[in-house]
């Protein structure tokens, strides 16, 4: 079975530049996850898909990162402009949504952004 | 508001050595309790999951966690550890909506 793939591995911008991170879910996985992992800490949701409807956006800064999942499937993360705080790995997570309770995730391998 | 403490940065075992990951949890009610592991350049994978019932739950790769209400703990164990264990070690909480609150992470370093 394929797993979660995101694009692209690795991502050198200069702060005030745009970016975006690609990530194709397992086939049939209704949800998707993107989480923010910096260094030293563990992962923080920023956004929570079910299919393309967004279920939790709370902690999603914004005024400068945007999300959307086309179709219920693929997903992009984009954060214009960056500042060197958005140094981190992003890792996109996908669930089968069969319940609203604790599901497995399953994690791409993440996108390490560093921001100069 | 849910949280999870796992007090060791870093841990250093033997090869063939036990060992335990600490992992408190605060939750207001029942939790929900897994354990992930994320090898280098890797992303998470599942080891185990605490929903109810038995209060030690098996896992992938021969590890073991034990839910302790009491103490609000969900240690990770392994009796034989193998080189390979080598890895950072997520303790994560979830909530209804599965919403997933993970831990600060255990970098886990195995010596010959």
């Amino acid at each position: 079975e394929a797993g979660v793939a995101q694009s692209p591995r690795y991502k050198i911008i200069e702060k005030r530049q745009s970016v975006a991170f690609w990530c194709n879910p397992i086939s049939g996985h209704a949800t998707l996850y993107w989480y923010q992992q910096i260094l030293g800490q563990g992962p923080k949701l920023l956004i929570q898909f079910q299919n393309n409807g967004v279920v939790d956006d709370s902690q999603l800064p914004k005024d400068r990162f945007s999300a959307e999942r086309l179709k219920g499937v693929d997903s992009t993360l984009k954060i214009q402009p960056a500042k060197l705080e958005d140094s981190a790995v992003y890792l996109c997570a996908t669930g089968e949504g069969r319940s609203r309770w604790g599901e497995k995730l399953f994690f791409g391998s993440g996108t390490q952004l560093s921001v100069l | 508001a849910q949280s999870v403490t796992q007090p060791d940065i870093h841990i250093t075992v033997s090869e063939g050595a036990s060992l335990e990951l600490r992992c408190n949890y605060s939750y207001g009610a029942t939790p929900y309790l897994f354990w992930y592991v994320q090898s280098p350049g890797q992303g998470l994978q599942l080891l185990l999951k605490y929903f109810s019932g038995d209060t030690l739950v098996q896992g992938i790769k021969g590890f073991e966690a034990e839910f302790k209400r009491s103490q609000s703990s969900f240690n990770l164990r392994k009796p034989s550890v193998h080189w390979s264990d080598a890895a950072e070690y997520f303790c994560a909480v979830g909530k209804q909506g599965n919403q997933f609150y993970f831990g600060t992470g255990t970098s886990l370093t195995v010596i010959p």
